[in-house]
């Protein structure tokens, strides 16, 4: 039972453009939602939260919107850059604090 | 310095023997993680540990059995191993109790069951 899809396995995006990465949940108790960025042989780093309370939270090139009502949530990055090739995870949990729920990963080729 | 490091960082053995993984943070976070990522690319939470005591023990065969000595170690020691134990094992920690949702994550050790 995937509780966190990322239904894309892969995107390609042009250096400069804007990178949509997707996830879709089902526990209408998650409330918590988190990306993760992996390199090969490197383990998953912290990228950017946000909170169900919030709709949308920003940091730098990185965006997260959250649809509550869609349980759907995106990862924008704004301009896409070669260094931005990797592995993007989505992870939820249910209250802040409790175990993450990941899903199986998109993988981003930024080509330049 | 390596904020949360594992060894070995491969490991390949026959079926039937007895391993283990190291795990150790120098972060001074007080709950540590195991996930395994299996081939369908998933992470999957295994264990977790606060301040030594464990509060996640997910549905994982007793074959699989932690052991934190401290709070910034938590070994992963596994018995009789089978071809399905083949994964990428990756360690973690977090601050926070009982766990912190931004875990800084190992480099992983590959597990080849042959």
């Amino acid at each position: 039972d995937q509780q966190v899809k990322q239904n894309s396995p892969s995107l390609s995006v042009q250096e400069g453009r804007i990178s949509i990465l997707n996830c879709d949940y089902t526990n209408s108790m998650f409330d918590y939602f988190l990306w993760y960025k992996k390199y090969p042989a490197e383990g998953p780093t912290f990228l950017i939260s946000i909170s169900s309370i919030k709709d949308k939270n920003e940091d730098g090139r990185f965006t997260v919107f959250l649809n509550k009502s869609a349980k759907h949530l995106s990862l924008h990055i704004v301009p896409s850059q070669p260094g931005d090739s990797a592995v993007y995870f989505c992870a939820a949990s249910a209250g802040y604090g409790n175990k993450l729920v990941f899903g199986a990963g998109t993988i981003l080729r930024v080509k330049s | 310095d390596t904020a949360v490091s594992q060894t070995p960082k491969y490991l390949v053995t026959q079926m039937g023997n007895d391993k283990s993984i190291k795990c150790e943070q120098n972060l001074g976070h007080d709950t540590m993680y195991w996930y395994k990522q299996d081939s369908k690319k998933f992470l999957k939470i295994m264990f977790s540990y606060n301040n030594k005591e464990l509060i996640i023990n997910e549905t994982v065969p007793n074959r699989f059995s932690p052991k934190s000595p401290d709070k910034a170690h938590l070994n992963l020691h596994i018995n009789s191993l089978e071809l399905g134990d083949s994964a990428v094992y990756f360690c973690a920690s977090s601050q926070g109790t009982p766990m912190g949702n931004e875990q800084f994550f190992g480099p992983g050790t590959r597990l080849t069951v042959l």
